[in-house]
């Protein structure tokens, strides 16, 4: 059980937009920076949002982040292919002393 | 370009010993924290610790510590991840990533994970 809940999976059609939630609570999203991480298939995780809506540079402005309270939000316009990947939110646990992640959401491009 | 190369992966018996390593290339080695993430076949990502190649400082997850050790060498740019009796429930895809920030000065929440390492996969089975 993942200390960040995420939505197992997400589908759109190219073109669309979708947007993947990530809830906690006080100690860590409602603390602390959210950051997202794309995993396409067989890779290694690759930085998508830092700092709660900062885009890394080489990232697509189509990606998007937000965080409200204790929620954040991934969201994705224009929709591709390519975009098909499990995506990860992340934040520091002031309780645990690090850092949890979400379980992960696998976005399917129908 | 910073890199974060990790070792080949590697079939091992219940209790067995292993040691796998992830070596940086392309910034300064000694300035920046390692962590180590695995990620169970199939699951999701799960933080397990982190090291200071400059002098070894470890943190570690609640649920590693004690499970595996971290360590460092220098002279190599060379962090490793350490079990010395393997349990089937080891098995998973281990990967190291460079902690990075906006400032020196940044606190450990303004910390993300990247570049991440290839990953190394583990399978313990008899």
């Amino acid at each position: 059980q993942s200390v960040l809940t995420q939505p197992p999976s997400a589908s759109g059609t190219p073109g669309q937009r979708v947007t993947i939630s990530c809830s906690g609570s006080s100690s860590h999203i409602g603390s602390s920076y959210v950051y997202w991480y794309q995993q396409l298939p067989g890779t290694a995780p690759k930085l998508l949002i830092y700092r709660s809506n900062q885009r890394p540079s080489g990232v697509p402005d189509r990606f998007s982040g937000s965080k409200s309270g204790t929620s954040a939000s991934l969201a994705i316009s224009g929709l591709r292919s390519e975009d098909e990947a499990d995506y990860y939110c992340s934040t520091w646990d002031d309780s645990l002393s690090g850092w949890v992640f979400g379980g992960g959401t696998k976005l399917t491009v129908l | 370009e910073v890199q974060l190369v990790q070792s080949g992966a590697e079939v091992k018996e219940p209790g067995e010993s292993l040691k796998i390593s992830c070596k940086g290339s392309g910034y300064s080695f000694t300035s920046y924290w390692i962590a180590w993430v695995c990620q169970m076949p199939g699951k999701g990502l799960e933080w397990m610790g982190i090291i200071h190649p400059g002098d070894s400082r470890t943190r570690y997850s609640p649920t590693f510590q004690g499970q595996v050790t971290m360590s460092v060498d220098k002279s190599i740019s060379t962090t490793y991840l350490q079990w010395s009796s393997l349990k089937a429930s080891d098995t998973a895809m281990y990967y190291c990533a460079r902690l990075s920030s906006t400032s020196a000065s940044a606190t450990f929440p303004e910390h993300w994970f990247g570049p991440w390492g290839q990953g190394t996969l583990v399978t313990v089975s008899s």
